[in-house]
Order: C-alpha cells, then structure tokens, then sequence
C-alpha cells in the first residue's frame, strides 16, 4: 500500500500570501495524484487531478506540480475564503490512499 | 446534474452489520469506465479510501478492512451498497460515497456514523 506524507500539517497564513503544501508518496505513482479543499462541514471537492492538470470552476491561483514521489499544491495570493483543510490521494494503484491533509488557517 | 446521497443508520451497537446505500443520479453504472467509492471520516480525522465497485462489477477494498467490507451494486437502482461487518466505535465516521476510480469528482454529503452501545 502506498504511503502518503503530508507538509506542514497546519498553515497560518495572512490574506494575499503564497502557500505551499507538499505530498510526498511513499514510492513513485508517476503523476496519479491529486488534490482536494475540505472546508468545515463540507464534502471535498477536487481541485487539480492528476499532479498539475486544473479543473473546471477551480480559481486559476490554485496550481499543483510534481511527478514520481514529490508534489506540491501551491495557492498563489490566498484569499480568506481558502480556509480549509488540503489531502493528496494516490491513484496509482489500489488500494487508493489519502494523505492526512493539512490545515491552512487564515491570521 | 450530478448526485449522490447516502443513506443507512446514524447509530449501530458494536458487532452489527453496518449496511450504507448510495442512490445516484446523472450518471449510470452502466456505463464503460465508470465508478463509484466509499471513503470515510473519523470525526477530526483524515479521510480514509474505502472501497470501489466499477461499471463492469470489478470490486476493490481498502487493505486494512477487506476481510470486513462488501460493495455491491443495483444498477436499474442507480445504487451502490456497502456493508461493512464487527462494527466497533473506531469505525465512527462520517461515510462518503463518490463518483470516480481515479479521481473523485462527485462526492455526497455524507452520512455520520456512531457506533456505540
């Protein structure tokens, strides 16, 4: 089963500030991997799929990078509505896994 | 439209059966390449992947919880259904079922789950 490693487990970060949350995959899944934006209360919803590839209705200042073991979810210029909780998942072979998140909180 | 909706008892006693349905709409487990999953939630915890039925009935399980999980499916329904055996209060979670194999693109809101005497 893959391992998924998360990084920081918790962000506190002012409005308008980059934030970065790395993935790291307990061995290569090539790009299989993807995102998803927790709020309180809410289902997840997918943010970028397959390591960097954007999804319809998903503001442009989320992006991802990242092939192999390493990935990162970048929020350029967070707004206040970004508060929430992040989780990578693995699709690269089953079982599917989850990372287990980080939480950017908004100062 | 997209939807899914997950049914089933808000509270089980420890070694019951547990027994989930997801009924769906806007999509059909007929058709070639698609899916539906379970993921769970403990309460302030992380989410955990649970199981998967596919189009052509392929079945796939959560290593840790195979020997306690079933997923079948009702496809004239639109229903996908998880039972999951020897419930015990670790398995309190909030249930999520979804749409997709690889990525989840279509998640219900969940249905929280207590497990307790």
């Amino acid at each position: 089963e893959i391992v998924l490693t998360q990084s920081p487990d918790f962000q506190s970060v002012t409005p308008k500030e980059k934030v970065t949350i790395t993935c790291r995959a307990s061995q290569s899944i090539g790009s299989n991997l993807h995102w998803y934006q927790q709020k309180p209360d809410q289902s997840p919803k997918l943010l970028i799929k397959y390591a960097s590839q954007s999804i319809s209705g998903v503001p442009s200042r989320f992006s991802g990078s990242g092939s192999g073991t390493d990935f990162t979810l970048t929020i350029n210029s967070l707004e206040a509505e970004d508060a929430a909780t992040y989780y990578c998942h693995q699709s690269s072979s089953l079982p599917f896994t989850f990372g287990p998140g980080t939480k950017v909180d908004i100062k | 439209q997209v939807t899914l909706r997950e049914s089933g008892p808000a509270l089980v006693k420890p070694t019951q059966t547990l027994t989930l349905t997801c009924t769906f709409s806007g999509f059909s487990l007929s058709t070639s390449g698609m899916c539906v999953s379970w993921i769970r939630q403990p309460p302030g915890k992380a989410l955990e992947w649970l199981a998967r039925i596919d189009w052509d009935d392929d079945k796939y399980y959560s290593t840790s919880l195979k020997t306690r999980l079933t997923i079948s499916k009702d496809t004239p329904k639109n229903q996908v259904v998880l039972t999951m055996t020897n419930m015990d209060p670790v398995d309190t979670a909030t249930y999520y079922c979804a749409r997709g194999g690889a990525t989840i693109d279509y998640w219900g809101q969940g249905t929280l789950v207590t497990v307790s005497s």
